[in-house]
């Protein structure tokens, strides 16, 4: 079946640097990949909606400066936490689908900010 | 906003039968989903139905949807150690053109021996 792969898996970093995460579908064209966020224990709360070669569509209360995204190709979307602060620490889970096909989730990567 | 609820928590034996319940508030909910969330992984899609059914059976897995009442439920059938995880109900409506899942607080299971 399709899959989404995310990298890294974990990451460690100190406050005030740039992380980059990226998504990318291995074997299906992700036309639109999707960003969420999920903090400990609590449900997938959606950032931003990116389809390829256009911009972002980010949800209320998502700093577009802070988070941005970029959708560069059709089979890999990044995400990058720019000047992190630990209270970014958070599991980050991208989705992928092509056209209006199954939505497929990525394995997450977990930022920690020191 | 759309609001989706959970039973945050469900322990059950193994054998047992397992329900777990969630409720939506967007009427317009064209499709629902359950998945699974396994410790420190993504999510994996279970199983999904369309809002103009009413049940929705895959081997082990039942989906019964009261549109009325916006109430569905989930039923694993000899429920499995391996079944422990974290299931989230989640929607999709015209919100967001349909693309935009909306997902609920998932609900912890613990399948004990």
């Amino acid at each position: 079946g399709a899959v989404v792969s995310q990298h890294p898996s974990w990451v460690i970093c100190k406050s005030g640097t740039s992380v980059k995460i990226e998504c990318r579908s291995l074997d299906f064209q992700a036309t639109t990949m999707f960003w969420y966020r999920q903090f400990p224990k609590q449900s997938l709360m959606l950032m931003a909606t990116s389809n390829e070669g256009s911009k972002a569509t980010y949800e209320q209360g998502v700093e577009k400066d802070k988070f941005l995204i970029n959708h560069a190709s059709l089979t890999l979307s990044t995400l990058t936490v720019t000047s992190a602060h630990p209270e970014d620490s958070s599991f980050y889970i991208c989705s992928a689908r092509e056209g209006s096909g199954e939505l497929f989730f990525g394995e997450g990567s977990r930022l920690t900010v020191l | 906003g759309e609001d989706v609820e959970q039973s945050l928590f469900l322990s059950v034996r193994e054998g047992d039968s397992s329900v777990i319940n969630c409720t939506y508030t967007d009427s317009s909910s064209t499709y629902l989903y359950w998945y699974k969330q396994e410790p420190g992984a993504g999510l994996q899609l279970l199983t999904y139905i369309f809002s103009n059914m009413d049940m929705k059976q895959d081997q082990r897995l039942t989906v019964l949807l009261n549109k009325k009442d916006k109430h569905l439920s989930l039923r694993i059938a000899d429920t499995q150690t391996g079944d422990s995880a974290i299931y989230f109900c989640a929607e999709t409506g015209l919100t967001g053109g349909g693309n935009k899942l909306t997902f609920g607080t998932g609900t912890q299971l613990k399948v004990e021996l």
